[in-house]
């Protein structure tokens, strides 16, 4: 069945340093989905990638999806308290819906 | 403030029992989405509506069911509850019938005793 791991699990950080989490299935996907998770919130749409090597930026953030379309990464620079949280990647499951990571938990230390 | 509104936030109950989250959608948008999380199993999806009619179901119990009313707001019916079953329930909307989830809700917070 679908599995999309990410890695790594948890992520500790110094303030100012920068961060990435690596996503990987074992199928290939039509698109990825990024979504964040402020301790206690809620998830927030991030992002949708749908083109092969396809690379998008926010800020600091930059989402890249692999050009065989299995693997995409997200990449924070120059972290701040503000980027606390578990972030996850989505694919496509099977019968349209959306199938979620494992999810890396980043901590960010002052 | 995502716009997708559920109650109650917190609910504890002992097992056997039975309860029911409810889900106002963001305004305008017709697809419900259900997701299970708790800390050993991540976010699991569990059901999506669109416009009343199911379009998609994934690891949903028997036990479990939903339905989204003509009003657009969804239930989440959780019956004959397990000491498993304690989570927290999200519930998501999005304008279009695709399955991306776009707002999440805060999420009703399960406790099974």
């Amino acid at each position: 069945g679908q599995q999309v791991m990410q890695i790594p699990q948890y992520q500790h950080v110094q303030e100012g340093e920068d961060f990435t989490t690596y996503c990987n299935s074992s199928t290939t996907l039509s698109n990825i989905q990024w979504y964040k998770q402020r301790p206690g919130g809620h998830p927030v749409f991030l992002i949708q990638l749908v083109k092969s090597g396809e690379v998008k930026k926010q800020k600091r953030l930059t989402f890249q999806f692999g050009e065989a379309k299995k693997n995409s990464s997200l990449h924070i620079t120059a972290t701040q308290t503000t980027d606390v949280g578990t972030y996850f990647c989505a694919g496509p499951g099977g019968a349209n819906n959306l199938f979620f990571g494992t999810g890396t938990r980043l901590t960010v230390i002052p | 403030d995502s716009g997708v509104t559920q109650t109650p936030k917190h609910l504890i109950t002992a097992t056997g029992q039975r309860v029911t989250l409810r889900c106002s959608p963001r305004s305008g948008d017709l697809s419900v989405y259900w997701y299970q999380q708790s800390l050993d199993q991540g976010l699991q999806f569990l059901i999506h509506y669109y416009n009343g009619e199911e379009r998609a179901k994934g690891n949903i119990l028997e036990r479990f069911s939903a339905q989204q009313f003509p009003d657009l707001h969804s239930e989440l019916n959780l019956s004959s509850l397990e000491l498993g079953d304690s989570a927290l329930y999200f519930c998501a909307s999005s304008a279009g019938q695709g399955w991306q989830p776009q707002h999440f809700g805060d999420g009703t917070r399960l406790s099974i005793l």
